[in-house]
């Protein structure tokens, strides 16, 4: 079956480090996104990228950063400037009559 | 550039009761409007969409919504609630045309159905 496969499902970071969240999906997409997702904020754009190698900050890049190497992956990277990094991360592809979305990781600094 | 509002953050609702759930956008540009349905620590499935042709629109499990161009909503409905329908429902929104095609989502409505 075609669809994205987000891992891990749980992610533990401790202060000061680097963690990866990886996005794979196999419908022939070229678009895809990730979202943040807070409690009573809905989803917040942190990345898309619309064709390999390329890719463009949403509305809350700072402390993220991406790469779009294959068509298939698209990993997100939360980094040490990223101050407040609990929440769960919702990744997606898609085009413009909709998207399809993983099941989410779900980061905790600890 | 777009916006959706979802003007209810909680709806609680006995079950067999009807349901409704606000959506508003604005767009200067004709849009394609969606709902999606999230239940607790999964992704989001798609509910149903309209992208033109009939202003009404149906999902298979009984939830149907209203694109209303004059009021610039679309809202959600359900004539008999049940359980399984407790999730968060998001109402998104994106332009017609461009490149970008990027979706533009509400804060969520927290949907619960009380026995």
């Amino acid at each position: 079956d075609g669809g994205i496969t987000q891992s891990p499902k749980y992610l533990f970071r401790k202060e000061g480090q680097n963690v990866t969240l990886s996005c794979e999906q196999n419908l022939n997409h070229d678009a895809m996104y990730w979202y943040r997702q807070d409690p009573g904020q809905g989803l917040r754009l942190i990345y898309y990228s619309q064709i390999v190698n390329d890719f463009q900050k949403g509305d809350i890049a700072e402390g993220y950063s991406v790469s779009r190497e294959k068509k298939e992956s698209f990993p997100l990277t939360v980094t040490s400037a990223q101050k407040n990094p609990t929440a769960f991360y919702l990744c997606a592809s898609g085009t413009g009559v909709g998207y399809t979305f993983g099941s989410g990781t779900r980061l905790t600094v600890v | 550039a777009q916006s959706v509002t979802q003007l209810d953050s909680q709806v609680p609702v006995f079950e067999e009761a009807p349901v409704e759930l606000r959506c508003n956008y604005s767009s200067s540009v004709s849009v394609y409007l969606f709902w999606y349905v999230q239940y607790p620590n999964q992704g989001l499935q798609l509910l149903l969409k309209y992208l033109s042709g009939s202003t009404l629109v149906e999902s298979i499990n009984g939830f149907e919504a209203e694109f209303n161009k004059s009021q610039t909503s679309f809202h959600l409905r359900k004539p008999s609630v049940h359980i399984s329908d407790t999730a968060e429902y998001f109402c998104a929104v994106t332009t017609l045309g461009g490149s970008a095609r990027q979706l533009t989502f509400g804060s969520g409505t927290q949907l619960t159905v009380l026995p």
